[in-house]
């Protein structure tokens, strides 16, 4: 989905560095979501934003934090990233909580 | 705990055949259930969804029905053809509580279409 774009689309670090990964829509939703996507499992909630003053953790918050800058932008910060955080990482949004989330092409991430 | 899973991790199909995907929910409390498509380096995308206050939804090709008695969510493809190959999944939208408006996903189907 155009209207959400997420940067980077790829990324490799090493352990132990700082990473943020940015968010951004155009489609006008104040709630924004974190997804983290492993082989073989469905997406996990790492955190979620029903508007700029409201953050939320998700079911597998420790290790990550979020910044909702603006309605448009969400971005997801790694502090000190581990290999157990290799995984691809997907931003949503959504206009109300009863309805369909919309989904970034996500940012596929390599710690080593 | 609240949870969304599938019956079949994998699905093969001929083109032109029918195809259907099956899921289990166990939170009696959704109201609200999604099924989405994941094509390879892309994010899920909706392809259609249902309310808990009925029972069977159609758009284009594509059909979900729901049994809330026995917790069953389907999608059904009519002539699938190859472009419908991708990672199926359903997803729940919790009612209330502490998990209000919070999305789970189900593992995920792998449907391949064979020409």
């Amino acid at each position: 989905d155009a209207d959400v774009t997420q940067t980077p689309r790829n990324r490799i670090t090493k352990t132990g560095k700082r990473i943020m990964l940015e968010c951004s829509q155009t489609k006008g939703h104040d709630r924004m979501y974190w997804y983290r996507q492993d082989p073989g499992l469905g997406l996990r909630l790492i955190y979620y934003s029903f508007d700029v003053k409201d953050i939320n953790k998700g079911e597998i918050s420790d290790g990550y934090s979020v910044s909702r800058q603006a309605q448009a932008k969400f971005s997801l910060s790694l502090e000190s990233a581990i290999p157990n955080q290799t995984a691809l990482y997907f931003c949503a949004t959504s206009l109300a909580s009863n309805q369909p989330q919309h989904f970034g092409d996500g940012t596929r991430l390599s710690i080593l | 705990g609240e949870s969304v899973g599938l019956h079949l991790p994998t699905l093969s199909v001929q083109e032109g055949d029918n195809s259907i995907i099956n899921c289990a929910y166990s939170n009696s409390a959704s109201d609200y259930f999604i099924w989405y498509k994941q094509e390879s380096g892309k994010g899920p995308q909706f392809i259609i969804d249902i309310r808990s206050n009925m029972d069977k939804r159609q758009g284009q090709r594509v059909t979900v029905l729901l049994n809330k008695t026995v917790k069953h969510l389907s999608l059904q493809i009519a002539a699938t053809q190859p472009g419908d190959s991708a990672v199926y999944f359903c997803a729940e939208i919790s009612a209330g509580g502490t998990s209000y408006g919070k999305l789970t996903f189900g593992q995920g189907t792998i449907l391949t279409v064979h020409p």
